[in-house]
Formats: structure tokens, C-alpha cells, sequence
């Protein structure tokens, strides 16, 4: 099926590892955005990406990278990970930019830092 | 700047009651777009609407409706006669014309339906 996919659904890991975060879409949309949700906050974007190859940050960039290699692909990476990242994250995409274009969000990844 | 409140962090009503939920933005763009999103306990988000800031006229969907209000910055979100089916996380939205064409999110609010 067309969509948005992210895996893992669950990822536990411990301080200091490097975790990849994948996500895939089936639509060829040009913007990709990562947010992270937290009891509080709401969400915040972390990262976003309009086209291949061209990537920038969000509100809460710190820690984390990405890259996109391929315009399906928005993988997000966190380097040394810390407690405080410890969140759900939420691959999102959208067709075009345009105040009127909504977002498409993944399921998301519940991410546990021990 | 923008920012979204949601006052409102958890609500409960009993089946069939109606509910609205508040959504307060803030925002010095004239023009811009506001949607209310859905998150039910699977945790996935499930777009609901959007309405451009041009555009005050009320919406109805079924059991839904939602009130946009320029004048006071206000884009309330009603479910009428609620069922069971519900109960989720309901995040409003600003998005503004320029920037990185992503949305501002208000906290969300925590809707449970007892039946």
C-alpha cells in the first residue's frame, strides 16, 4: 500500500549508542519533515527536507542528523543518544509546499533511552 | 513567532454528550492555515481539516464541526453526540506562508468518551 512507513515501531536503546530511525514513503512527496512528541510539548519539528539532497533544521535539532539521499527516504540518526531522547517520533510528508498542503504522518517510533 | 495553545488538557464526557475543544493561535502572518489532527490510541495522526484564514465560514462533517473566528484567534473544534470512537489526542495547527512548510502544533487535548 502507498503510504508512510517507520521502523522500528519500538526501539529501546542505552545512553551513548547511535540509533538510525527509518522512514519510507510510497508517494514521492518533496518535503519530509521528523518531529518528536512529548507530554507537554506537543510536537517539535526536529528536522525537515524539501527535496533530495537538501535538508535543514527545525526547532530541536540538537543531537540528532539526517540525510536524504533518495526523495522516499528520511532517515534520522541520533548520534550518541541521551535520556532526554527518550520520545515518539513521527516521520511526516507533504506533496508540496503550500500553506494549503497538509501533513502525512508515519505511525511513528516509541523510542525508549536507558 | 507562532504558537498554539490548547488550554484545555484533558476532557471527559459521557457517550452522546456533545464536547468542543479549544484551539487559540497566535500568529502575525494575514494569511495562513489551521488543522485539527487526530491521534486515537493506536498513535497514529489522522488529518482531519484545514481552513484558510481567509475563510470564517463554519464546517460541518457529520458529527463534527468547527468554528473559525479571526476576531479572536480561535478555531474550535465541536464533536456532537460523541461516541466511544472519540476518544483520542486532538492536536490543533498553525501553518504559515513562509518557512519551512511545516505545521506548529498546539499540546494537544486528551478526549475520553465513557460509555
Amino acid at each position: 500500500d502507498a503510504g508512510i512507513t517507520q521502523s522500528p515501531r519500538y526501539k529501546i536503546t542505552e545512553t551513548g549508542r547511535q540509533v538510525t530511525l527509518m522512514c519510507h514513503q510510497t508517494w514521492s512527496h518533496s518535503y519530509m519533515f521528523w518531529y518528536r512528541q512529548d507530554l507537554g510539548h506537543g510536537l517539535r519539528l526536529i528536522y525537515y527536507s524539501a527535496a533530495a539532497d537538501i535538508t535543514d533544521k527545525g526547532e530541536v535539532p540538537d543531537g540528532y542528523v539526517v540525510s536524504r539521499s533518495k526523495t522516499e527516504n528520511f532517515p534520522l540518526t541520533l548520534e550518541s543518544a541521551t535520556r532526554s531522547q527518550t520520545s515518539v517520533y513521527f516521520c511526516a510528508s507533504s506533496e508540496f509546499q503550500g500553506m494549503n498542503s497538509p501533513l502525512h504522518f508515519g505511525n511513528g517510533t516509541r523510542l525508549t533511552v536507558t | 513567532a507562532q504558537k498554539v495553545t490548547q488550554a484545555q488538557t484533558e476532557i471527559s464526557v459521557v457517550e452522546k454528550e456533545d464536547v468542543t475543544l479549544d484551539c487559540v493561535y497566535e500568529t502575525r502572518d494575514t494569511t495562513y492555515y489551521l488543522f485539527w489532527y487526530k491521534q486515537p490510541p493506536s498513535g497514529e495522526l489522522v488529518f482531519l481539516i484545514r481552513r484558510n484564514s481567509f475563510d470564517e465560514q463554519n464546517e460541518i462533517s457529520g458529527r463534527y464541526s468547527w468554528n473559525f473566528q479571526k476576531s479572536t484567534s480561535s478555531f474550535n473544534f465541536t464533536i456532537t453526540a460523541s461516541q466511544v470512537v472519540d476518544s483520542a489526542v486532538y492536536f490543533c495547527a498553525l501553518k504559515p506562508p513562509a518557512g519551512a512548510n511545516n505545521l506548529f502544533f498546539g499540546t494537544g487535548t486528551r478526549l475520553t468518551v465513557i460509555p
